[in-house]
């Protein structure tokens, strides 16, 4: 089955706790990307990988960091998490970056930063 | 990034056809026209996309005007499943490091609420 894994679903964690959310995809993607999702602001682009060993900032980048080494993988780090990173976070994957290709989004985590 | 605009909710009764409305005015000629769902408590999910013909498949009909400003997602007979914010999206070009690539920027999205 066609599947964008992320992991954890659900964690609390404390302001400048380093934590990693990752995400992975069974589909041979080529394009990766994490997004987050406030209430009133929508799905923001946080990153995007177009492949392995390339990566890009989003919308709101700033707070996180990825790598790409593999190309089923593309964790999202939070080096030093504050409260405003307090979200939902989605990991997302097509087969390439181009237009016509469907997107495939995890199941979401949700983060809590106190 | 091209714009869309979708009214913030919509009603509709069990198995009686929707019809949700997109205007994008400001659509390019490479842009395509993506629909998106999300279901309470889960990720997006996609639902059907088309760039100037119409399109069917197993979820919904993509309706897109000829001049390709508005186009209508229509769920044939709606059910309580399909109780969803449902996002309009047009995956326009972006550049990075010589290599375009389509960015989905998603809005508000419509709201529809489905009435046993």
């Amino acid at each position: 089955e066609a599947q964008v894994t992320q992991n954890p679903r659900y964690l609390i964690t404390v302001t400048g706790k380093k934590l990693t959310v990752t995400c992975s995809q069974n589909m041979n993607h080529e394009y990766m990307s994490w997004y987050r999702q406030d209430p009133g602001l929508g799905l923001r682009q946080i990153y995007y990988s177009m492949n392995v060993e390339v990566t890009d900032k989003g919308d709101v980048p700033e707070g996180y960091k990825v790598s790409r080494k593999e190309k089923r993988n593309f964790p999202l780090i939070l080096e030093s998490p504050s409260p405003n990173q307090t979200s939902l976070y989605f990991c997302a994957s097509s087969l390439t970056g181009m237009f016509g290709n469907t997107i495939y989004f995890g199941e979401g985590s949700w983060l809590t930063v106190v | 990034d091209a714009k869309t605009t979708q009214p913030n909710s919509m009603e509709s009764n069990e198995e009686e056809p929707v019809h949700l409305p997109c205007n994008h005015s400001t659509i390019s000629g490479t842009d395509y026209i993506h629909w998106y769902r999300q279901l309470p408590s889960q990720g997006p999910e996609y639902v059907i996309h088309g760039l100037t013909s119409n399109v069917n498949n197993r979820m919904a009909s993509l309706a897109i005007a000829e001049d390709r400003k508005s186009s209508t997602l229509i769920l044939h007979r709606a059910t309580l499943r399909d109780a969803a914010v449902y996002y309009c999206i047009l995956r326009d070009r972006q550049t990075a490091g010589g290599t375009s690539y389509g960015k989905l920027t998603f809005g508000q999205g419509t709201i529809l609420t489905v009435h046993p």
